[in-house]
């Protein structure tokens, strides 16, 4: 059973352009979440995703848009990339929305290393 | 924003010792979670203690819960090298989303 995967592993950009960074979820799972963390920090919640519409969204910047498609699977857009948008980029799934454990634990995955010049 | 704060920021010891670290946090919780996370990559749940209780065991991880303090703390007994990480408390929002404290990083020496 394959667990969250995330795509691609390292990912170096410049300032101003655009990046997609892509998820799967865990066999079974329907909710994706997006995670920010730079270095030394903890993660900070960037949006969450089910069925294909974004429901809960941390404080970050319209530049920062996201799709869920049919099969579950996520992609994260960062739009006019800045040096702070250097980051490890989480992503985690988990069932539904409710907040029921075990339902809502999340599983992460590696992380995408995003490496704004 | 970060909802947990966790405390010592960096923590060294050596293989066999024990390690406790701390977690306080602002708001009213429904439950508490840590995560470790190896050499900045994915994260691991490692336990989840709910609100009404006070202690929670799994092998050698012990985690206490004090709500009137809005702190907990996660002692590591007995520990190893591989027990060489960073550890996170998180608490979930309305939803499943959660919010990370900065953590502590554990450095284990043989």
């Amino acid at each position: 059973d394959a667990g969250v995967t995330q795509s691609p592993t390292h990912l170096i950009k410049t300032r101003g352009q655009q990046v997609t960074l892509r998820c799967s979820p865990k066999s079974g799972h329907d909710t994706v979440s997006w995670y920010q963390q730079a270095l030394g920090q903890g993660p900070q919640f960037i949006f969450q995703y089910y069925e294909e519409e974004e429901r809960q969204r941390g404080n970050f910047p319209d530049r920062f848009s996201g799709h869920q498609f049919p099969n579950y699977s996520s992609e994260l857009n960062v739009n006019a990339l800045l040096l702070g948008d250097s980051a490890l980029y989480l992503c985690a799934s988990s069932v539904g929305l409710a907040g029921v454990w075990p339902y809502n634990e999340q599983f992460f995955g590696p992380g995408t290393r995003l490496t704004v010049l | 924003s970060q909802q947990g704060e966790e405390d010592p920021q960096a923590l060294s010891i050596q293989e066999g010792e024990n390690a406790t670290m701390n977690c306080s946090y602002k708001t009213s919780i429904n439950n508490l979670q840590w995560y470790r996370q190896n050499s900045g990559r994915g994260l691991v749940h490692l336990i989840l203690i709910r609100s009404n209780e006070r202690e929670k065991h799994s092998g050698r991880l012990r985690v206490t819960l004090d709500t009137s303090k809005k702190s907990s703390s996660l002692l590591i007994t007995a520990s190893r090298a591989a027990d060489t990480a960073s550890y996170f408390c998180a608490t979930p929002t309305s939803g499943t989303a959660l919010i990370f404290g900065k953590g502590t990083t554990l450095s284990v020496s043989s």
